[in-house]
């Protein structure tokens, strides 16, 4: 089955301890996303990857890095995670590495979501 | 920066009424795609308009692209239970040779008792 699957689906961890979020895709997308999300603000997005060994800072990168070393795996680092990056988290894919525009098929899939609280 | 803003935020609503979402981008989109997400789940792509004035059509559902390809809306026809959720626009644009998703904040639809 095609997906984006993402571990673990929650997580509470403490103020500076260092954590990782995986993010896999089976549908070999040469793009993939991290985004958080929080109430009244929707998705803002944090890092994203062109394509392997291409990763580029989104609106929200502070206190996060990514690395894509192959195509398939995105993962999430928070190297000190801080109370102010508790937030549920989202991974999305979506096939080609740019869209011209009025591209179509350009739809994001994402992931069921990695719900984090740094306390 | 670059702006989606999405109307409004929450929209009360009795089973079989009808609710409406609009998108108003500060620039002209490439395309614009809508998105749901259900209670606890994650967003699913639903559709993308590309065309200046586009009208599409599922079911109770009808999505427009305006004709300055600025503002989008998603209208819903008697709502059911299962429309539940929040409903999330997403405009594409070309920036640095890339293309970008902007993303609205999302508005929740909720179904009163």
């Amino acid at each position: 089955e095609a997906q984006v699957t993402q571990n673990p689906r929650y997580l509470i961890t403490v103020t500076g301890k260092k954590l990782t979020v995986t993010c896999s895709q089976n549908m070999n997308h040469e793009y993939m996303s991290w985004y958080r999300q929080d109430p009244g603000l929707g998705l803002r997005q944090i890092y994203y990857s062109m394509n392997v060994e291409a990763t580029d800072k989104g609106d929200v990168p502070e206190g996060y890095k990514v690395s894509r070393k192959e195509k398939r795996n995105f993962p999430l680092i928070l190297e000190s995670p801080s109370p102010n990056q508790t937030s549920l988290y989202f991974c999305a894919s979506r096939p080609s590495d740019w869209g011209a525009l009025g591209a179509t098929n350009e739809k994001l899939f994402f992931g069921s979501g990695t719900q984090l609280s740094v306390l | 920066g670059q702006q989606v803003m999405q109307i409004p935020q929450y929209q009360h609503v009795q089973e079989g009424e009808d609710f409406t979402t609009y998108c108003n981008s500060s620039t002209t989109l490439s395309n614009i795609q809508w998105y749901k997400q259900r209670p606890g789940g994650h967003p699913v792509f639903l559709i993308q308009l590309v065309k200046s004035g586009e009208v599409k059509k599922q079911k109770r559902l009808t999505f427009q692209f305006g004709e300055a390809k600025k503002n989008s809306s998603l209208h819903i026809t008697a709502t059911q239970t299962t429309d539940v959720g929040t409903y999330f626009c997403a405009g594409g644009k070309n920036m640095d040779s890339n293309y970008q998703l902007i993303w609205g904040a999302g508005t929740k639809l909720i179904i009163k008792p």
